[in-house]
């Protein structure tokens, strides 16, 4: 069985400073892991995926995760905050032994403050 | 790019009446599934389809039925609605359901109210 924890339910940062979200999964084979971010009454959107190649994986608008198998974790940082990344975002789980259906976290809210 | 596409947008409905949404994939994506995003909630995995085939289903009540067409679009159709189904409802796409890590592609989704 899958399934994400994400370990913060807000965050807030000041723009221009640093971001990190954390989440931890847990997966009976080996996973794939995405990041997707969702505006205000707004659609999900891919930020990054991880699937079993390099262990650091770059996402767009400046977004990284470093996956860790030996803490099960994929925390997904940013070195320098913008105001348009005030939105939820999920840490995802998937497996092809479970269909690839999405599990998805409980979500972190980011807050910017300028 | 073509996207996928979801309809209504917004829905409003009485309680015990029927609801039918409507999700047409990106071109050549031949697998659909669909989520239920409560009020304040993450999204939750109802039904998924593989070429016109159920291939996966997860918390969906029994009220709920899904089908995928022959064009690969796919129908939601919600019985007997409860307040309790007012959600955002999201259909994602992506291609060869079969290989690993494949990213989903989701619509903007359908917002739907049950009075």
């Amino acid at each position: 069985a899958q399934s994400v924890t994400q370990l913060d339910s807000h965050v807030s940062v000041s723009e221009g400073t640093p971001v990190l979200l954390r989440c931890n999964y847990s997966s009976s084979y080996s996973p794939s892991l995405f990041w997707y971010v969702q505006h205000p009454n707004k659609g999900l959107q891919l930020l990054l995926k991880y699937t079993s190649a390099a262990t650091l994986v770059k996402g767009i608008n400046g977004f990284e995760a470093e996956f860790k198998k030996s803490e099960t974790s994929f925390h997904l940082t940013k070195p320098s905050a913008h105001m348009s990344d005030a939105a939820e975002y999920f840490c995802v789980v998937s497996e092809e032994a479970a269909g690839n259906k999405l599990t998805f976290g409980g979500g972190t809210r980011v807050l910017v403050k300028p | 790019a073509a996207g996928v596409i979801q309809s209504p947008r917004h829905l409003i409905k009485e309680k015990r009446e029927t609801a039918t949404l409507k999700c047409y994939p990106i071109p050549r994506h031949d697998t659909v599934y669909w989520y239920q995003q409560g009020p304040g909630q993450d999204p939750q995995f109802l039904i998924s389809f593989y070429e016109k085939m159920q291939s996966d289903k997860g918390s969906i009540p029994d009220r709920f039925s899904a089908q995928q067409f022959s064009d690969y679009h796919s129908e939601l159709n919600m019985s007997s609605l409860e307040l309790g189904d007012s959600a955002l409802y999201f259909c994602a796409s992506s291609p060869r359901q079969g290989r690993a890590g494949h990213e989903q592609f989701f619509g903007p989704g359908t917002r739907l109210t049950v009075l």
